[in-house]
C-alpha cells in the first residue's frame, strides 16, 4: 500500500519555541494533505486540510497563526507549532488522499508525531 | 448527535474470543466505510473497506454495512493477544474526507 512518512515521531521542545512536523508521501502524489491531533483516548480530531500549491483550511478553533501548515509540493506537507505551549502536547498525526478505487479516496496515514512541551 | 458514533470501551475479550466492533451514523450520504486499526503511538493503517451495504471478509476479519439502519460492524474471528489495538471506524461519501468515529479500544488477553 501507499507509504506516508511522517517526522519526526517524538520531540520535547521548550515552552515558547517552534517545532516543525514534516509529513511526505513516499510512492504516490498527494494533492491534499490533512492533519490531525490526538488527544490520549480520543478520535482524530482534524485541525486543517493542506492543498497543494494554495492556502490551507482550518477547522473551526483552529489558530491558523499558530499551526503554521505548508504544502509546497505534491509529496511534502509540513506543519509548524509556532510558540508552543505545554496544552500543544499532543499526538499530531498526518494522512494523504490517495486513490482507493475508481471513485473513492482512502487516507493513507503517518506514524504520528508525539510533542510534548516542557 | 455526532455523525458518527463509537463506544470508546475498553472491550476486554479472551483469547480465541469473537470480537464485534460497531459504530452508529446519521449521514445517509456515507457510501464508503472503513476500519481503521491503531496500536499505540502510532497512526492507523486501513484494515478494510466496503462499498455501501453488504459483507466483506479478509482473513479473521469480516465488515458489514447495514446502510438502511445506519450500522456498520466488524468481527474479528480467533481474536489474538496481537489484535489488541484501538479500531477506528470511518466513513465518506467519495472523494472526501473521512468522518471517524471516536474508536474502540480491544484488549485480548491470553
Amino acid at each position: 500500500g501507499a507509504v506516508v512518512s511522517q517526522h519526526p515521531s517524538r520531540v520535547i521542545c521548550k515552552s515558547g519555541t517552534s517545532v516543525k512536523i514534516e509529513c511526505r508521501s513516499l510512492d504516490f502524489q498527494a494533492t491534499t494533505m490533512f492533519w490531525y491531533r490526538q488527544f490520549p483516548k480520543q478520535s482524530l480530531m482534524l485541525m486543517a486540510t493542506s492543498n497543494e500549491g494554495s492556502k490551507a483550511t482550518y477547522e473551526q478553533g483552529v489558530e491558523k497563526d499558530k499551526f503554521l501548515i505548508n504544502h509546497a509540493s505534491l509529496t511534502l506537507s509540513t506543519l509548524t507549532v509556532t510558540s508552543a505551549h505545554p496544552e500543544d502536547s499532543s499526538f499530531y498525526i498526518c494522512s494523504a488522499l490517495g486513490a482507493l478505487g475508481a471513485e473513492n479516496t482512502e487516507a493513507f496515514f503517518g506514524q504520528g508525531t508525539r510533542l510534548t512541551v516542557v | 448527535q455526532k455523525e458518527v458514533e463509537q463506544d470508546p470501551g475498553p472491550l476486554s475479550v479472551p483469547e480465541g474470543a469473537i470480537v464485534s466492533l460497531n459504530c452508529t451514523y446519521s449521514n445517509s450520504a456515507f457510501q464508503y466505510f472503513m476500519w481503521y486499526r491503531q496500536y499505540s503511538r502510532k497512526g492507523p493503517e486501513l484494515l478494510m473497506y466496503t462499498y455501501s451495504s453488504g459483507n466483506k471478509e479478509d482473513g479473521r476479519f469480516t465488515a458489514q454495512v447495514d446502510k438502511s439502519s445506519k450500522y456498520i460492524s466488524l468481527f474479528i474471528r480467533d481474536s489474538q493477544p496481537s489484535d489488541s489495538a484501538t479500531y477506528l471506524c470511518a466513513m465518506s461519501r467519495g472523494s472526501y474526507i473521512p468522518t471517524f468515529g471516536r474508536g474502540t479500544s480491544l484488549i485480548v488477553h491470553p
